[in-house]
């Protein structure tokens, strides 16, 4: 079974500065899905970014980027220049086939970006 | 921009009553999706949908637990007789293709 980790329950950050969230996955497959999800207060699930495992180059999405790193199982999101509408809890999650995917989520990381 | 509905945003109930979410997915979207997500806790998958009919399905998806596709637009999630542990934002999804999951805004269900 797959599993994700998000080793950080809690993170802040100044406005304007950049943050990494940290994730880690657990998979036998070889090719696979990830995603990073933000949950606002508002508590609608928004796509922030996605990367395809079979890509080598790291998806990118205006302010934010990911680091890939397929062998260490590693997917990290960098916030760069943030912004107070990042606050947010930060999902990441893994989907093995691309037609079903259903997903599996980490904990999450709870964000706060600061004025 | 197309968008995922969902109603009721919140919904109160007593125990052992029967309760459905409604969801509106996008419009072109091919396979469907429940998580649910207890307060505090992560994101869980409850089950997918797809031609009409559940492709999987997670051990939180019981014989309490059905879904339906009933007019071509609707995707319900039908709880037979609610416990206090189904209390939960519950979380629709569509998909059009190989591509992402688009989630609703969810429906909080709380059981009394």
């Amino acid at each position: 079974a797959q599993t994700v980790t998000q080793s950080q329950p809690e993170m802040s950050v100044q406005e304007a500065e950049t943050v990494t969230l940290s994730c880690t996955y657990d998979t036998s497959e070889s090719n696979y899905y990830l995603f990073w999800y933000k949950q606002p207060p508002s508590r609608q699930m928004i796509l922030v970014i996605r990367q395809e495992a079979y890509k080598q180059q790291n998806a990118t999405e205006n302010r934010f980027s990911v680091n890939f790193q397929k062998a260490a199982k590693s997917f990290s999101l960098k916030i760069s220049d943030s912004q107070l509408g990042d606050t947010a809890m930060y999902f990441c999650a893994f989907a093995k086939q691309p037609f079903s995917q259903n997903f599996v989520f980490g904990p999450g990381t709870r964000l706060s970006v600061l004025p | 921009e197309p968008e995922v509905t969902q109603t009721p945003s919140h919904q109160v109930t007593q125990m052992g009553q029967e309760v459905i979410l409604r969801c509106v997915p996008i419009s072109n979207h091919l396979y469907f999706y429940w998580y649910r997500q207890i307060l505090g806790q992560k994101v869980e998958f409850l089950v997918s949908f797809y031609n009409n009919e559940i492709s999987e399905k997670s051990e939180i998806f019981d014989d309490q637990f059905s879904v339906e596709r009933p007019d071509g637009s609707n995707f319900t999630l039908k709880i037979r007789s609610t416990k206090l542990e189904d209390s939960a934002m519950y979380f629709c999804a569509s998909m059009k293709d190989s591509d992402t999951q688009y989630f609703g805004p969810g429906t909080r269900l709380t059981v009394l």
